[in-house]
This record gives structure tokens, sequence and C-alpha cells, in this order.
């Protein structure tokens, strides 16, 4: 089965702090995603990337940047964390014609 | 009006009952569509495609109505363990994104 995993569970960051939410995959997936989750909003697409240092915006990339260096990992920054910021973060992989894998999900609560 | 909807519910119903959500999508490019399940405070999960044709899985039905733009999901003989929400996924011909539902919560009960 592909292992999405995400560096933390949960996260209390201040206000103005630099955050880096970390992604690994271990199926040589092309695609990976970042997607916020909030109550009666759903998800919603922050940024994507297809390859390499390849990056997309999604639907609320705004506070937010990536950075995927290597194949296996997807890095999402909050560069000055913000209180509306406050969410579940969750990574996904997948490869051409297959549904996506999620990890666990981080919530963050910036405080 | 959005991309994917779906009613959020709750769907409360008795254990042994057959429930059906339907999802709406309003782009009719749409290419691939998916039903995942979440549980609470859990990743989303995929529970299946649907094709054209339909198609079954165990006590799961997935049915698509191109004409209508709306997928559905049939779960028959509900167990205590189907209570999630479920997830409507859609996505367009030639991307890679998803487009999420935001979900339908339901609740079998004992």
């Amino acid at each position: 089965d592909v292992k999405v995993t995400q560096s933390s569970r949960y996260l209390v960051k201040r206000t103005g702090e630099k955050v880096f939410l970390e992604c690994v995959q271990d199926m040589d997936h092309e695609n990976m995603f970042w997607y916020r989750q909030d109550p009666g909003l759903g998800l919603r697409l922050i940024y994507f990337s297809y390859d390499v240092k390849m990056k997309e915006k999604g639907d609320i990339p705004e506070g937010y940047s990536v950075s995927r260096e290597k194949k296996e990992r997807f890095s999402l920054i909050l560069e000055s964390a913000s209180t509306n910021q406050t969410s579940m973060y969750l990574c996904a992989s997948s490869t051409q014609g297959y549904g996506y894998t999620f990890g666990s999900g981080t919530r963050l609560t910036v405080v | 009006r959005k991309e994917v909807e779906q009613d959020p519910g709750p769907f409360n119903v008795p254990e042994g009952a057959t429930v059906a959500f339907n999802c709406t999508y309003s782009n009719s490019a749409s290419q691939s569509f998916f039903w995942y399940r979440q549980d609470c405070r859990k990743e989303p999960k995929l529970l299946m495609s649907v094709y054209s044709s339909g198609n079954e899985d165990g006590r799961f039905t997935a049915q698509l109505n191109r004409a209508s733009q709306y997928i559905s999901l049939l779960i028959r003989d509900s167990k205590l363990s189907d209570s999630a929400t479920y997830l409507c996924v859609v996505t367009l011909s030639g991307t890679y994104k998803y487009i999420f539902g935001t979900g339908t919560r339901l609740k079998v009960l004992a």
C-alpha cells in the first residue's frame, strides 16, 4: 500500500512564525497535493505538483508556498502564520488514473 | 454555483437500512468520479471509483448519470461502522487535481 506520511499530527505555532509542514510518499507517485479542510468548506486545494521542482497554485495559495526538491517529498510553507490559517492540512499523492492517497493530516493551531 | 454539491446531512438511519446519497457536478467536462469516506478526525480514504456503467462493491453501489450530471452512492444493509462522512470527488479532463464536495454525514443507529 502507498504510504503518505506527514511529519506532525498536531502543531501549535505563534502568529508571525514561519511554519514548515512536511509530506513524504513512498510509492514514486508523480503528483502531490496540499489541501486544507475546514468545517463547512470542505477540502480546498492550496498547491499541487506534478513533477520534481514543478508547482502549480491551487484555489487558495495566498499566504503559502511549497517546495518539491525530491520526488517523494512535498513541503508546505506558511511564510508568516496567521490565526486564519488554523486548520487541518492534508497532503495527498497520486499517479495517473488512480485516486489520491492521503496522509493522516496535520492539525495546525496558530495562536 | 459550487462545482460539486452534496447534501450535508446528517442522514440518521437504523442498522440494516438502505441509504442513498446524490452528488451533483456543474462542469460537463468532468471526467473521473470517486467516492471517498472520511471518519471523524481522520483522513479521507478512497471508497470506490464510479464508472459510466455503474459499479458495485459488496453492499455499496455507485452510479453515474452524465446527462443529469450527478453521481450516487447506495449503501445496503447499513452497519454501525458505516457511520462516516462520504465525499464526492470529480476530476476534469486533462487536470491532475480533484474537486471535492463538502461531504454527506451518515449516522447509522443501533
